[in-house]
Parts: C-alpha cells; sequence; structure tokens
C-alpha cells in the first residue's frame, strides 16, 4: 500500500494569487497524477506528473494554469496560478502502485 | 456522451436491504474497472476492483462486470447505515502503458442507509 499526504490541507486565497499544492508518498512510486473534484461534482484528471521530465496535462488543462513538479519518485507538487473563484476545489493527488490510492486532499476556495 | 455514466440518486434503501448501483461505460477497450467510496469531505477509497467478466464477492460487496454490454454493477448486502456515501465508478482505458492510472469517473451515486 502507499500512504500518501498533501499540504495545505485547505486553504482561502484571492483571486489572481498562486497556490502551491505538495503531495509526499511514503513509497517510491512511478506513476503519480493530480486530479481535481469540483463542487458537488466527480474527479477529473489534470495532469500525469512524470519524474524528471514535464507533466503530461488532459485536455482543457495547462501547464502555465497548473504546473506541476516531480523532482523525485515520492514527492510532486502542483501550483494553480492566476487563480479565479472557479479554482474552487478539491485537488487530489493519486499514485498507481499495486491499486490506485488518493491522497486526503486540498480543499481551495478562491474568493 | 459522457465516458462514465451513473445515476447520480440519491439512492435510498433501508438498513439490511440490498443495495444496487450501477455503471454504463462508453470505451469498449477499457479494461479495468474500480468502485471507490466517497463521504463527504474525504477523499475516495477504493472498495472494489474488477477486469473479467463475470462476479468478483468481497465481504458484503460483489462486483459484476458485462464487457460486452459495457455495464459494471455494485452489489452492498446488508445494507448499514455507514455504508451512506457516494460511490465513483471509475474505469481504466487499458490494461498497461500510458494510460495506466488514469481513472475516467462517473458522478457518482448517492447512496442512503436509513435505519
Amino acid at each position: 500500500s502507499a500512504v500518501i499526504s498533501q499540504k495545505p490541507s485547505r486553504d482561502i486565497c484571492q483571486r489572481g494569487t498562486s497556490l502551491t499544492i505538495q503531495c509526499q508518498v511514503d513509497s517510491q512510486v512511478t506513476m503519480m497524477f493530480w486530479y481535481r473534484q469540483q463542487p458537488g461534482q466527480s474527479l477529473t484528471l489534470i495532469a500525469t506528473a512524470n519524474q524528471g521530465s514535464e507533466a503530461t496535462y488532459e485536455s482543457g488543462f495547462v501547464i502555465d494554469k497548473f504546473p506541476i513538479s516531480r523532482p523525485n519518485l515520492t514527492f510532486s507538487t502542483l501550483t494553480v496560478s492566476n487563480m479565479s473563484p472557479e479554482d474552487s476545489s478539491i485537488y487530489l493527488c493519486s499514485v498507481a502502485a499495486d491499486t490506485q490510492y488518493f491522497g486526503p486532499g486540498t480543499r481551495l476556495t478562491v474568493l | 456522451q459522457k465516458e462514465v455514466e451513473q445515476n447520480s440518486g440519491p439512492l435510498s434503501v433501508p438498513e439490511g436491504a440490498i443495495a444496487s448501483l450501477n455503471c454504463t461505460y462508453s470505451d469498449r477497450g477499457s479494461q479495468s474497472f474500480f468502485w471507490y467510496r466517497q463521504y463527504s469531505g474525504k477523499s475516495p477509497e477504493l472498495i472494489m476492483s474488477i477486469y473479467s467478466n463475470g462476479d468478483k464477492e468481497d465481504g458484503r460487496f460483489t462486483a459484476q462486470l458485462n464487457k460486452a454490454s459495457q455495464y459494471v454493477s455494485l452489489l452492498i448486502r446488508d445494507s448499514q447505515p455507514s455504508d451512506s456515501a457516494t460511490y465513483l465508478c471509475a474505469v481504466r482505458p487499458n490494461a498497461g502503458g500510458t494510460s495506466y492510472g488514469k481513472l475516467t469517473f462517473g458522478q457518482g451515486t448517492i447512496l442512503t442507509v436509513h435505519p
């Protein structure tokens, strides 16, 4: 199994600012992902965080808005840039190991 | 057309009854299917995975897969109030490669088990 932690657990931010979310896994994993869950909605994959190279983004998500770092096999960050109220969501880190696990999530509110 | 569809509910069942949750998917090449449970304010928790046609049982949970009909279901026997949550159906397009781990989720079914 994999234990995933995320920081911060929640934040309230002002429009136009940026927030960086950290994801730490207790073991080395090849595949790490970032998902978004908007209020009352299901999960949508933002991108695959690739170790040592640029992230792979899904349709509708771009690097300028959601830059991702993956410096090693246990850690990744997601930045939500130039935030607007529409970015208010829960952001979840996920890893694929023996199965797929999700972190506890970061609840972001943008005013 | 949504790729993974579920009835959003809410589905309400009495304690001790069988809850039946359904999911259809559009990608016929999909290989792996998952049911996650999500309590309010919490992250999704995997409760069942199924990869081949037929039934898979784990305790009170049974997952059923019919690839010809592109249909997957979850049965919860002897439902308990603690089963009240949103149940998410997730599909992975193929067995490996670059799609591994890239799950497509349905919108979730809200289940309420009342005493």
